[in-house]
C-alpha cells in the first residue's frame, strides 16, 4: 500500500481557500485517492475521491497531476467548522485486493475567527 | 445512503469482564467491513478485515483471541474486547466496503468509546 505524507498542522482563517497538498510517491496503478474529514470522537467522513487531473464536489476540490505522485484537496472559503483532521488515503480500486485504507498521521486543519 | 451505525456509542466496563460493538451497513450490503483503534490524539490504526462468511484477518500486532470479530451477515459485523484492561480503552471505529462498486467506497460508522475501569 502506498505511503502517504501531509503536513502535520496547518491553519486558516475563514473565508479564506485552504489547499492540503498530499504526497504519495509510492502510488500503484489501480490506486485511487480519497480524503477523509475526522472531527473529534466521530468517525472519518468521505470528503472526495479521484484517480486523475481534477474532480470536483459540493465540498472541495481535488487536483491530481499527471504523475499522481501528489494530491491537493482544496476547501474554498473555510468556516470555523471545517476545523477537522484531514486525512489522505491512497487505497485499491476494489478490484481484488483487499481495499484496506492505511491511515497516515492526517493534516490538523484549525480555521480562526 | 451508505450509513454505518454502530452500538453502544459508548461504555464503561470493569477490568476483566468482555465487551460487543456491534457495526451495521443499513442501507447497503458490505461483503467486508473493517477495524480500526484509535488512541487519542493519534491516527486511526486498522485492527482486522471482516469478511461476510469467513474468519476475520488481523493485523499484525493484533491479538485474534483478545479481539474476536464475527461478521455473520452482509450487514452485521460485531467486535469482541476479551478480559478488557485499562490499556483497551480507546476509541473503537467500524467502516463498511460498498460491494459490487468499480471504485473502492468505504463508509465509517460513528466509533464507540471505550473505557475500562
Amino acid at each position: 500500500l502506498a505511503k502517504t505524507t501531509q503536513p502535520i498542522s496547518m491553519d486558516s482563517y475563514e473565508g479564506q481557500e485552504v489547499n492540503i497538498t498530499c504526497s504519495h510517491n509510492n502510488i500503484a496503478t489501480n490506486d485511487y485517492i480519497t480524503w477523509y474529514q475526522q472531527f473529534p470522537s466521530q468517525g472519518p467522513r468521505f470528503i472526495i475521491q479521484g484517480y486523475k487531473t481534477k474532480v470536483t464536489n459540493e465540498v472541495a476540490s481535488l487536483f491530481i497531476p499527471a504523475d499522481r505522485k501528489s494530491s491537493t484537496l482544496s476547501l474554498p472559503r473555510v468556516s470555523l467548522s471545517d476545523t477537522a483532521v484531514y486525512y489522505c488515503l491512497v487505497g485499491d480500486d476494489g478490484s481484488g485486493n483487499t481495499g484496506k485504507l492505511i491511515f497516515g498521521q492526517g493534516t490538523t486543519l484549525q480555521v480562526k475567527p | 445512503g451508505a450509513v454505518v451505525s454502530q452500538h453502544p456509542s459508548r461504555v464503561i466496563c470493569k477490568s476483566g469482564t468482555s465487551v460487543k460493538i456491534e457495526c451495521r451497513s443499513l442501507d447497503f450490503q458490505a461483503t467486508t467491513m473493517f477495524w480500526y483503534r484509535q488512541f487519542p490524539k493519534q491516527s486511526l490504526m486498522l485492527m482486522a478485515t471482516s469478511n461476510e462468511g469467513s474468519k476475520a484477518t488481523y493485523e499484525q500486532g493484533v491479538e485474534k483471541d483478545k479481539f474476536l470479530i464475527n461478521h455473520a451477515s452482509l450487514t452485521l459485523s460485531t467486535l469482541t474486547v476479551t478480559s478488557a484492561h485499562p490499556e483497551d480503552s480507546s476509541f473503537y471505529i467500524c467502516s463498511a466496503r460498498v460491494s459490487g462498486r468499480a471504485v473502492d467506497e468505504q463508509y465509517f460508522g460513528p466509533g464507540t468509546r471505550l473505557t475500562v475501569t
